[in-house]
């Protein structure tokens, strides 16, 4: 079965830059795995920011950004603000089959 | 303005079934190129997909569930359900509905529901 994997946890400065990657078992990643970045903040369901690998939608602040780098997916968050802080799972599309990673724990100190 | 809403039990018993509704409003479930999934997140653990259907009826099933999952779509009621059998207390978790929006070829989780917690105890 496809395991996704992601950072656990980092840390970033308010209006510092971080990078959340997306890593599959299957190989390198590309864009017909089709990843959805999803937030989520304590109590709230969760809220999908970037679509097959780097589309936003209308409530997606401008600061976060979808590619693929080294044969991963990638989050970036550029000036990020307070409110940033949540877990993002990665969700990717594999065989018919979606597959979370295991989520990152970003933390804004 | 789509919103989906999960209902049922929240509270099942060991080795019984487990059956959420999830209903659609603000749009058809018949109409456009969506389908509709289901995904589960125990508590202060990650998100985990269950499954998908399409309005035609037709479902894929995260491997490790399928022995014990049936997703169905009832389209006159703008309905989708959720049925997962032999359950145990590893199945307790908050269900989430969702539909994802795949027309010109790229997927998108575009709507969530707030999520029905299920307690699998005696």
């Amino acid at each position: 079965q496809t395991v996704v994997t992601q950072e656990p946890s980092l840390t970033v400065s308010p209006g510092g830059t971080v990078t959340l990657t997306c890593a599959s078992s299957t190989g390198a990643v590309t864009i017909y795995n089709y990843l959805n970045w999803v937030q989520q903040k304590p109590g709230q369901p969760p809220r999908t920011l970037i679509y097959s690998t780097t589309n936003k939608h209308s409530w997606t602040p401008a600061r976060f950004s979808g590619s693929l780098l080294g044969g991963k997916a990638a989050l970036t968050l550029s000036g990020v603000q307070p409110e940033d802080e949540a877990e993002y799972y990665c969700l990717f599309y594999y065989g018919g089959d979606w597959v979370f990673g295991g989520g990152t724990k970003v933390t804004v100190l | 303005q789509v919103q989906l809403q999960e209902s049922g039990p929240g509270l099942v018993k060991p080795s019984q079934t487990l059956s959420l509704t999830c209903t659609v409003s603000g749009g058809s479930i018949s109409g456009g190129s969506y389908y509709w999934s289901w995904i589960r997140q125990p508590a202060g653990k990650g998100l985990e997909w269950i499954g998908r259907i399409y309005a035609s009826g037709s479902a894929n099933y995260n491997p490790s569930l399928k022995s014990r999952v049936t997703i169905s779509i009832d389209t006159s009621k703008n309905q989708f359900s959720l049925k997962l059998a032999s359950l145990t207390a590893a199945d307790t978790a908050v269900y989430f509905c969702a539909r994802t929006f795949y027309g010109s070829g790229t997927p998108d989780f575009d709507y969530w529901g707030l999520g029905a917690l299920v307690t699998v105890s005696s």
